[in-house]
C-alpha cells in the first residue's frame, strides 16, 4: 500500500505551459518535502512545507501544503526546458522517516 | 565541503553473492539514513543511525541486510546472500544533529544489479 500517491507519473509539455503535480495521502505528516532528482544523482531538496495551508514560492515554482497536512501540490509557471527532471514528494514523520511518492517524470520540450 | 559519498556507484553480482555498500556522510552529521528504490517502486526507508546507534531499523526488509556504522562515521550496508529482488538503487543520506525536519542530504546512490 502506497501511503503517498503522486500524480501524474509522467508529464510532457511545451515550454511556456503551466503544470501542477499532486501528492495525496490519507495520513498526516509533520512536514512535506519536494525533491528534484537528476539522472545519476540523488534527490536534492527543493522546499519543505510545515504548516497546514502554507504556500512557498521558489522562482516559478509554487508549493502548497494542504490545510490538513495530508496533501501537497507543486505548480510550475511558464515551464522551461531546464525544469526537466524527476520530481519527488516525501512526507516526514516525527521519527525522521520519509515516506516517498513514486515521482513525476517531467519533460519540457523547447 | 564534500557531500555524501557512496561506493560503489554500480555493482553487478550473481544471486547468492555478497555485496557491501559504503556511505561516507557529510562531516559532523550525526544522522545517517539508508533508503532504497527498487524498479518501478517508490523510494523506501531502510534505517536511521544516530552516531553509531541504530535509531530505527523498521524498514530493513529481512535479515539478509546488515547495516553498521563503526565509530559513528561511515556506514556499510551488507546484503548476504543477495537475491534478484534486491536489485535497485540504494541511497545514503545524512543530516545535522538536532530535531527531525533538518535538511537531509543524499548521496548519488549505489546501483545494485543482482543477476
Amino acid at each position: 500500500t502506497q501511503l503517498l500517491e503522486q500524480s501524474p507519473q509522467f508529464l510532457s509539455i511545451q515550454e511556456g505551459e503551466n503544470l501542477t503535480v499532486y501528492c495525496n495521502s490519507s495520513s498526516v505528516f509533520s512536514s512535506l518535502q519536494w525533491y528534484r532528482q537528476e539522472p545519476g544523482e540523488g534527490p536534492v531538496l527543493l522546499v519543505t512545507v510545515v504548516t497546514g495551508g502554507e504556500v512557498k514560492k521558489l522562482k516559478r515554482l509554487t508549493f502548497q501544503f494542504g490545510d490538513a497536512r495530508k496533501d501537497s501540490s507543486l505548480h510550475i509557471t511558464a515551464a522551461q526546458p531546464g525544469d526537466t527532471g524527476l520530481y519527488l514528494c516525501a512526507g516526514a514523520r516525527s521519527n525522521y522517516q520519509l515516506i516517498w511518492g513514486a515521482g513525476t517524470k517531467l519533460i519540457i520540450k523547447p | 565541503e564534500a557531500g555524501v559519498t557512496q561506493f560503489p556507484s554500480h555493482s553487478v553480482i550473481e544471486k547468492g553473492q555478497t555485496v557491501t555498500l559504503r556511505c561516507d556522510p557529510i562531516s559532523g552529521h550525526d544522522n545517517l539514513y539508508w533508503y532504497r528504490r527498487v524498479m518501478g517502486k517508490e523510494i523506501k526507508f531502510l534505517l536511521h543511525f544516530v552516531k553509531e546507534s541504530k535509531q530505527d531499523e523498521s524498514g530493513m526488509p529481512n535479515n539478509r541486510f546488515l547495516a553498521e556504522r563503526t565509530g559513528g562515521t561511515y556506514s556499510t550496508l551488507k546484503v548476504q546472500p543477495a537475491e534478484l529482488e534486491d536489485s535497485g538503487v540504494y541511497f545514503c543520506a545524512s543530516s545535522p544533529p538536532g530535531r527531525a525536519g533538518n535538511t537531509i542530504y543524499f548521496g548519488e546512490g549505489s546501483w545494485l544489479t543482482v543477476v
